[in-house]
């Protein structure tokens, strides 16, 4: 069974400092993929990776940035936390564009 | 444009009662269709999807869906629910030729005794 895990379920972090997000696949996936999930808005995407070194703006990419140096890894990094990402931060990865995705647990992050 | 429409926000149904949880989408080109449900501080699961082949398509925990072509639809449903289907269900659709996976906004589905 494919297993995604992310390296933090609960995170806190103060208005400026730099913030890793890391997120691990154990299935050879060659999508992998950021999303933000707020209340009422649903799940939007904010980076994806089809290939190693490979990445991709989504929707709202703005704040954000990404790294994928090896195919299992995908790191989301807030370069200045702001208190306007405090929010749930869900990783996906699939096989190829039109398979289903899988997602880690999710990690809350407030930004105080 | 593409887009993913779930009208409902909230859907409270009793136990054992049927259930219709409804996605729209737009597009012009092909599509792949998915419903996932997520519980409370969990991911998404995936429930079901259909990629080609038989419209009506069946998933875990009972829960079916239809495509439906000209309507642009893939409603769930599942004829008898339980207290434990109480969670967030999401519509998702991937676009032929393109990276582009869009979620809905999420039906919260309420389970009542």
């Amino acid at each position: 069974d494919v297993k995604v895990t992310q390296s933090s379920r609960y995170l806190v972090k103060r208005t400026g400092e730099k913030v890793f997000l890391e997120c691990v696949q154990d299935m050879d996936h060659e999508n992998m993929f950021w999303y933000r999930q707020d209340p009422g808005l649903g799940l939007r995407l904010i980076y994806f990776s089809y290939d190693v070194k490979m990445k991709e703006k989504g929707d709202i990419p703005e704040g954000y940035s990404v790294s994928r140096e090896k195919k299992e890894r995908f790191s989301l990094i807030l370069e200045s936390a702001s208190t306007n990402q405090t929010s749930m931060y869900l990783c996906a990865s699939s096989f190829d564009r039109y398979q289903p995705q899988h997602f880690g647990d999710g990690t809350r992050l407030s930004i105080l | 444009a593409q887009s993913v429409t779930q009208l409902d926000s909230q859907v409270p149904v009793f136990e054992e009662a049927p259930v219709e949880l409804r996605c729209n989408y737009s597009s012009s080109v092909s599509v792949y269709l998915f419903w996932y449900v997520q519980y409370p501080n969990q991911g998404l699961q995936l429930l079901l999807k259909y990629l080609s082949g038989s419209t009506l398509v069946k998933g875990i925990n009972g829960f079916e869906a239809e495509f439906n072509k000209s309507q642009t639809s893939f409603h769930l449903r599942k004829p008898s629910v339980h207290i434990s289907d109480t969670a967030e269900y999401f519509c998702a659709v991937s676009f032929r030729g393109t990276y582009k996976y869009i979620f809905g906004t999420g039906t919260r589905l309420k389970v009542l005794a």
